[in-house]
């Protein structure tokens, strides 16, 4: 079946630094786009990066770009996102999510990321 | 960037009775690009709905999705204990960016 998890957050002070990953399973990853979508405490969702199936494309938010750098790996069916100059706003719930038409059919479980002094 | 505006922001409703979620875009927007979304506390948002009225795998018949262009809804007839969550609109627009309506809480009332 299928199965993604995320991995990698955590507590980081402002201004720094996180990579998430998310490893896949139960399907052939290098098929499908793959997205971030975040969620911060008690509130609602906001997708922000996507990586095409081949990397050849990448999107982001604006909230995100140029701080954040969403990359993938179709040998080890991981994406990763790379989080640089990290903000308190940033705080949230990150789940991966894999791309199928203009939809998410499937999610991970997410991880927690707290941007905090 | 589209915004979409969910109503009610609560819905408050007994097992049994029928529930209608709306769902409202600033501009026109593709059915194709339209999905609904259910979340369970503490955990991660389902696929409901995608294409505006195409059910997911697996999602019962009791949820149902509607609309065209600007309005959009998401019924559910006959709830049942498991259907009390927080449901989601999203769309896909040609700037390339996804959105997601703010919420609609289901609970029992």
């Amino acid at each position: 079946q299928v199965q993604l998890v995320e991995s990698g957050g955590g507590l980081v002070k402002p201004g720094g630094s996180l990579r998430l990953s998310c490893a896949a399973s139960g399907f052939t990853f290098s098929d499908y786009y793959m997205n971030w979508i975040r969620q911060a405490p008690g509130k609602g969702l906001q997708w922000f990066s996507y990586v095409s199936s081949t990397s050849a494309y990448t999107k982001y938010a604006d909230s995100v770009k140029g701080r954040f750098t969403v990359s993938r790996d179709n040998a080890k069916n991981s994406v990763y996102l790379q989080m640089n100059n990290l903000r308190a706003e940033d705080t949230a719930v990150y789940y991966c999510a894999r791309g199928v038409g203009r939809n998410f059919d499937y999610w991970g479980q997410g991880t927690l990321v707290t941007v905090s002094s | 960037e589209i915004v979409l505006t969910q109503s009610p922001g609560t819905l408050s409703l007994s097992p049994g009775e029928r529930a209608t979620l709306s769902c409202r875009a600033s501009q026109s927007i593709s059915s194709g690009y339209f999905a609904w979304y259910q979340q369970k506390p503490g955990q991660a948002p389902r696929l409901l709905i995608y294409g505006a009225s195409n059910r997911a795998t697996g999602v019962p018949d009791r949820f149902s999705g509607s609309g065209s262009g600007t309005d959009f809804t998401l019924t559910i007839t006959r709830l049942e204990p498991e259907d009390f969550a927080v449901y989601y609109c999203q769309q896909y627009d040609s700037s390339l960016l996804y959105t997601f309506g703010q919420g609609t809480k289901l609970e029992i009332k």
